[in-house]
């Protein structure tokens, strides 16, 4: 198993770009999560989706779109890029909501926009 | 308030001595509890997970969890240098099933 796989890792963009992240989980877990990290902070949710079909705001919805057609796919868009969504990216999954529903990251992308 | 907020740092120990993280949360509701540690670079890994108040030890790692005064800790015993990291507290909601984390507590461990 893979686990969590994000893409791409590394991205400059230019303000008013837009780009998408792109993640993929080869557990079957219903549950898949956006964070972003800046640095020497904790992780805020920008959206989370409970299976496919079905996503929802997180703390820092804003100048980001998210879509679920898949169970093993979660892309996180970004329209108009400004700086201050620069910042590390992760996308999580987890296989229940409740109990033991721990979080498995991938790697994290990390996004600088000029 | 935040809704889960951790001790600040950093915190620095002497090799073999105990370090100990401490986390609050607001959400009397929660269920589930977790500690993730994160390397400089990395993404987080989970470490430790808690649900019912009390001790649960795993090796070096103790959580403890007291949900009548909301708080919840970590304890590190015989700290080695490859314990230097930043850890995050978690708290997972009964109902919405999301995870919120605190800002972290970096941790050093001086050889």
């Amino acid at each position: 198993n893979a686990g969590v796989t994000q893409t791409p890792k590394f991205r400059i963009l230019k303000i008013g770009q837009s780009m998408t992240l792109q993640c993929t989980q080869d557990m079957n877990h219903n549950y898949m999560y956006w964070y972003r990290q800046d640095p020497g902070m904790g992780l805020k949710l920008i959206y989370y989706s409970v299976g496919a079909g079905i996503t929802d705001k997180g703390e820092v919805p804003n100048g980001y779109n998210v879509s679920r057609s898949t169970t093993e796919d979660f892309p996180l868009r970004l329209e108009l890029a400004a700086p201050s969504q620069t910042s590390v990216y992760f996308c999580a999954s987890s296989l229940s909501k409740g109990g033991a529903g721990e979080l498995f990251f991938g790697e994290g992308s990390r996004l600088t926009v000029l | 308030q935040k809704e889960v907020e951790q001790n600040s740092g950093p915190l620095s120990v002497p090799e073999g001595a105990i370090a100990s993280l401490n986390c609050t949360y607001s959400d009397r509701g929660s269920q589930s509890f977790f500690w993730y540690r994160q390397y400089s670079g990395k993404s987080p890994e989970l470490i430790m997970s808690i649900y019912s108040n009390g001790d649960k030890e795993d090796g070096r790692f103790t959580a403890q969890l007291n949900k009548a005064s909301q708080y919840v800790s970590l304890l590190i015993r015989d700290s080695q240098p490859s314990d230097s990291a930043t850890y995050l507290c978690a708290v997972k909601g009964g109902s919405s099933g999301k995870s919120t984390f605190g800002d972290g507590t970096t941790l050093t461990v001086k050889p």
